[in-house]
């Protein structure tokens, strides 16, 4: 069925840096989405993205919505300690509310 | 209150006990969905409701037994659960006539079988 891989699996980065994540597929999908998962609660949505080539920001967030619509990458600029989180990527391939998958996530830890 | 609430928080039970989860959520949406979070897995979608009839369930062991008494409550009963069945249940709901890719997501409950 379908997959999504994110990489890094988890990265330890000092505060200030700039941190880069993505996420590929072999199956090309509409929609892009990206959570946010802090320790001990649900994920909160940061950026969706619904064209290829798209690119958005939200505060020092950016995400792009790769061409060739399998692939999708997160980054985050001048990072803070409550960037510490489960970074998880989404995608859809239909335009159903009940197809949305997930990845795995990236662990991200910020060393103050 | 506002956004999805989800209770209790965290749940240890026996293998033989009957114990229920509770999702509300507070904002206006028409479908729920019940997802399971299992360590260095992909969330997984268990069961979806829209308008209160189930419309997804995505080969759920009938142990987990979901109910929807309106657009608003949604409930996962649990019966004779494993110790694989340990994992954080969330619960999240969506617009599905408006973004329904956006799925708001409650705390979750952290469950436990021993």
């Amino acid at each position: 069925g379908q997959q999504l891989n994110q990489s890094p699996q988890s990265m330890f980065i000092q505060e200030g840096e700039d941190v880069s994540m993505n996420c590929t597929s072999s199956s090309i999908f509409n929609t892009w989405l990206w959570y946010k998962q802090d320790p001990g609660e649900g994920p909160v949505l940061l950026i969706a993205l619904y064209k290829a080539g798209e690119l958005t920001s939200n505060g020092r967030l950016t995400a792009q919505f790769g061409i060739t619509r399998k692939d999708s990458f997160l980054n985050i600029s001048a990072s803070i300690p409550s960037d510490v989180g489960i970074y998880f990527c989404a995608g859809q391939t239909e335009t159903s509310y009940d197809k949305v998958i997930f990845g795995p996530g990236t662990s991200l830890s910020v060393i103050p | 209150e506002t956004g999805v609430t989800q209770t209790p928080r965290h749940l240890v039970m026996g293998m033989t006990n009957k114990k229920s989860l509770k999702c509300e959520q507070h904002l206006g949406h028409n479908a729920m969905y019940w997802y399971k979070q299992s360590a260095k897995k992909p969330l997984e979608l268990m069961f979806v409701y829209s308008l209160e009839e189930r419309v997804e369930n995505n080969s759920v062991p009938s142990r987990f037994s979901p109910e929807c008494p309106n657009s608003s409550h949604l409930f996962l009963h649990l019966h004779t659960l494993q110790p694989e069945d340990s994992a954080l249940y969330l619960c999240a709901s969506s617009q599905p006539d408006r973004d329904g890719e956006k799925l708001f997501f409650g705390s979750g409950t952290q469950l436990s079988v021993l």
